[in-house]
């Protein structure tokens, strides 16, 4: 079975730059999560999409970033205009349903801007 | 909002020895607890779960057990093997948010 589907992998980009990272959720699952993995921060939640619809942002840091999901088998997030201290590991994860359901999480997008 | 810790942060053990890694949570709301294994370059891979209705579980060499009173949950690994050195993350949910704990990198020496 395909897991969640993540590209690119790798990302180098200037600042001020746009950068859109894509996700492919796993086949029939209602949730989709993007998270952001630091260092200094660990694994944080951006975004919680739940057939398709944007359920809980409170973890998108600033205005620079915005997420879509315009069907069930696609999601972008965007950050515009990226900054240095956008640098980071983003994943998405997609899940069967809300609640208590295990997560599924793609190879992420390691993102750098210099 | 929920707060997850995990200990420790590394852990060192011989090959053929049994890991242990320990999370305590502060919501008493939460009640499903996943574990997650990272390697290098890749996502977190949940390796095995709990709910708040089980005290413990198994699966093969790896078990998990839960103290809902103490609001505490472990990660048991036993007869230890190179291919389990990984970063491990704990997390605790009520609802459709995963708090992570900080996470432990395990080396499996042989």
């Amino acid at each position: 079975d395909a897991g969640v589907i993540q590209s690119p992998r790798h990302e180098v980009t200037e600042m001020g730059q746009e950068v859109t990272l894509r996700c492919k959720p796993i086949s029939g699952h209602n949730s989709l999560f993007w998270y952001r993995q630091t260092m200094m921060r660990g694994l944080e939640l951006l975004i919680y999409f739940n057939n398709n619809v944007p359920i809980d942002d409170s973890g998108m840091p600033e205005d620079r970033f915005s997420a879509k999901m315009p069907n069930a088998s696609f999601s972008t997030l965007k950050i515009q205009p990226s900054e240095p201290r956008d640098s980071a590991v983003y994943f998405c994860a997609s899940s069967p349903d809300r609640s208590r359901q295990p997560q599924h999480f793609g190879d992420g997008t390691r993102l750098s801007i210099l | 909002g929920e707060n997850v810790e995990q200990h420790p942060s590394t852990l060192s053990v011989q090959e053929g020895d049994s890991a242990v890694i320990k999370c305590t949570y502060s919501d008493s709301a939460s009640n499903y607890f996943p574990w997650y294994k990272q390697e290098l370059g890749k996502g977190p891979q949940l390796i095995i779960d709990i709910r708040s209705n089980v005290g413990e579980k198994k699966d093969q060499r790896i078990a998990v057990t839960l103290n809902k009173t103490a609001k505490h949950f472990s990660l048991h690994i036993t007869e230890t093997q190179p291919e389990d050195s990984a970063v491990y993350f704990c997390a605790a949910s009520g609802g459709y948010k995963l708090s992570f704990g900080a996470g432990t990198t395990v080396t499996v020496r042989a």
